[in-house]
């Protein structure tokens, strides 16, 4: 059974920070890793994803993958109060179909 | 808009009964899913169809039947309800399933208690 964890259960960072949230997943063989935003009584909503080793940015948000060490981690540059949701850390598996496995997520709260 | 509308957004029901939560995507999605969210528990993956053709089934119990009248409507059934059923329930859809690149798009969730 695929496991996802994620790190720290919640976090709270002032206005303007970098906010770091970590997931670790249990098999190397991942197609790609997917982050998703989700704020209360919302759906999740993708935010980046991640198929190489390496980094990848978009706008505030970056993204580090190490496959060898099993983690992903994303970074939010310059953290905004409507930066405050449920983070959720998604790997992908297998050739065919759209399974995630996701982990049970990071509370972000951006105190102005 | 919502491009993915899951009615009804609350819903509780007596233990034995049976629901049917409803799922429409706008997107013109070839692929849709049901995924089930409990309380301290991660987004768990329950079904995924692609052009109205079951492709997977992670879900043990035959108390839960899918149902694809139409391409872009994937109803979720549910009989014999247990309070352990009680979770938001969330319909989601991507464009295929082939794809590592596929982004999958949620609805709102309909959250269900089971008295």
């Amino acid at each position: 059974q695929e496991k996802v964890q994620q790190s720290p259960e919640s976090l709270i960072v002032p206005e303007g920070a970098m906010s770091s949230l970590n997931c670790t997943f249990s098999n190397s063989a991942s197609q790609s890793i997917w982050w998703y935003q989700q704020h209360p009584g919302k759906g999740p909503e993708a935010l980046i994803s991640i198929f190489s080793n390496g980094n990848k940015k978009e706008g505030r948000l970056t993204v580090y993958l190490n496959r060898a060490s099993l983690h992903v981690s994303l970074h939010i540059r310059d953290s905004q109060p409507s930066d405050s949701a449920v983070y959720l850390c998604a790997v992908r598996y297998g050739s065919s179909g759209n399974k995630l496995i996701f982990g049970i997520g990071t509370l972000l709260s951006v105190k102005p | 808009d919502p491009k993915i509308i899951q009615k009804p957004k609350y819903l509780v029901a007596v233990t034995g009964s049976e629901k049917i939560l409803i799922c429409e995507q706008y997107l013109g999605h070839n692929a849709m899913y049901w995924y089930r969210q409990s309380a301290k528990k991660p987004l768990e993956f329950m079904f995924s169809y692609s052009y109205q053709k079951l492709m997977d089934n992670q879900t043990a119990s035959s108390r839960f039947q899918p149902q694809s009248s139409k391409k872009n409507h994937l109803d979720l059934q549910i009989t014999a309800l247990k309070p352990d059923d009680s979770a938001t329930y969330f319909c989601a859809s991507s464009q295929g399933t082939g794809a590592s690149a596929e982004t999958l798009y949620f609805g709102s969730g309909t959250r269900l208690t089971v008295l």
